[in-house]
């Protein structure tokens, strides 16, 4: 079964303190990858797709990349607004689900 | 342009009492989803439409649990009855075209349900 696990549970940074969050997967046959952000009492919010191995997307202080079996995202010097549970699915080949990881909540300190 | 609405945005109800959440996807999308979100399990589909037609049901967890699509514009979610265990967040969201290669899903802001 396509699964998806992410971690840490939670982090929590200093602003300007860089750090990563993993996210990683086995999937039959990996559509895409997907990365979104969810604020308290909000909806998802879609971040970036990812299909294949090596592949990278960036938007402000975020960068995502991808290998086989797990997808990173990178934080470079986090703001208190860039605090959010950041969640991270999977589509497989093996139907149109997307699978979700139970996400990282991050909490940048001023 | 407009997202996916959900309504309501919050409902406490008795236990034994239907609940009717709805839907309405973005304008054009023709894939729609349900999914529930709790702090022990995170997100899961419930289920999805493609042109309206209901197509993976698999994860709608009991009889109590049904939804229609009636049209391109609009779907419900509804319970009945209603357990205090069904409290979560209930997310609607959509997508163009039918998911193929890695297509994006759009969330609503979802229906937060307490059952007392």
């Amino acid at each position: 079964e396509d699964q998806v696990t992410q971690s840490p549970e939670a982090l929590r940074l200093q602003e300007g303190e860089s750090s990563s969050l993993n996210c990683s997967y086995t999937v039959s046959g990996l559509r895409g990858l997907f990365w979104y952000r969810q604020d308290p009492g909000k909806g998802p919010e879609f971040l970036f797709t990812l299909y294949s191995a090596g592949e990278e997307k960036e938007k402000e202080r975020l960068k995502a990349t991808l290998t086989k079996k797990e997808s990173f995202l990178h934080i470079t010097a986090p703001k208190p607004e860039d605090s959010a549970t950041y969640l991270c699915a999977v589509q497989g080949n093996t139907g149109n689900q997307f699978y979700f990881g139970t996400g990282t909540s991050l909490t940048v300190i001023p | 342009d407009a997202g996916v609405i959900q309504s309501p945005r919050h409902e406490v109800t008795e236990m034994g009492q239907e609940v009717t959440l709805r839907c309405k996807p973005i304008s054009g999308h023709n894939s729609l989803f349900w999914y529930r979100q709790t702090m022990m399990r995170g997100l899961e589909l419930l289920i999805y439409f493609n042109n309206n037609v209901p197509i993976d049901d698999s994860g709608m967890p009991e009889d109590r649990f049904s939804a229609k699509m009636p049209n391109a514009s609009f779907s419900t979610l509804k319970i009945q009855p209603s357990e205090p265990r069904d409290s979560a967040v209930y997310f609607c969201a959509s997508s163009f075209p039918p998911l193929g290669a890695g297509n994006t899903i759009y969330f609503g802001e979802g229906s937060w349900l307490t059952v007392v």
